[in-house]
């Protein structure tokens, strides 16, 4: 079966402080992608990275990174410098197939907020 | 207009109101899908259409009924709906299934009264 796991519930922190946001996934397939999204209070989806399961490269863009760890399946996402843009919910994504039945499976979120 | 969007942003009606939700993507996908949203259960899956066909109905009550008239356009018609029904409707779409990410657009706010 697959799950994706956030323990974080909420996360406050003061702007300017480091965060990371924890995201364990399970699978049987050896082939997946991950994604993280943010909702702000707008409500939309905001589409922020895909990684395959053969991409192991941490990947860093701007003040977010991402740690891929298939030896731990997780995908934890670090904002360096928070800002108070950055207040919103972070969800977490596995999806294994293509088609019509390959789904994204959800995490239940993270809830950031950022405090000036 | 490019991405997804959602008609209205924001709807109160009564438990006996008919109404409907659009859902309108010009990215040349070929998935769409219909989430809710509410404070208790995150991001819960209701309806999945691939090709303009129902692939999946996540034992969503029938008083939800999804229209997919053609692969850009995605209704969710409302009819009779509880108090508990009141939730953030989400749509999204995908080129083919999950592996590509869903773009989704902003919601539509529900309440019923």
């Amino acid at each position: 079966a697959q799950k994706v796991t956030q323990a974080q519930t909420e996360i406050s922190v003061v702007e300017k402080e480091d965060v990371t946001l924890d995201c364990v996934y399970e699978t049987r397939d050896t082939t997946y992608y991950l994604f993280w999204y943010k909702q702000p209070p707008s409500g939309e989806l905001v589409f922020l990275i895909r990684r395959n399961s053969f991409d192991e490269q941490n990947e860093i863009s701007g003040r977010y990174s991402w740690n891929f760890q298939k030896s731990t399946s997780s995908f934890n996402f670090t904002i360096t410098a928070s800002q108070v843009v950055d207040s919103a919910v972070y969800f977490c994504a596995l999806s294994n197939r293509g088609g019509s039945q390959g789904n994204l499976i959800f995490g239940k979120g993270t809830k950031l907020s950022v405090k000036p | 207009e490019t991405g997804v969007t959602q008609t209205p942003r924001h709807l109160v009606m009564g438990m006996t109101n008919k109404k409907s939700l659009k859902c309108e993507q010009h990215l040349g996908h070929n998935a769409m899908y219909w989430y809710k949203q509410s404070a208790k259960k995150p991001l819960e899956l209701m309806f999945v259409y691939s090709l303009e066909e129902r692939v999946e109905n996540n034992s969503v009550p029938s008083r939800f009924s999804p229209e997919c008239p053609n692969s850009s356009h995605l209704f969710l018609h409302l009819h009779t709906l509880q108090p508990e029904d009141s939730a953030l409707y989400l749509c999204a779409s995908s080129p083919s299934g999950g592996i590509y990410g869903y773009t989704f657009g902003s919601g539509t706010r529900l309440t019923v009264v």
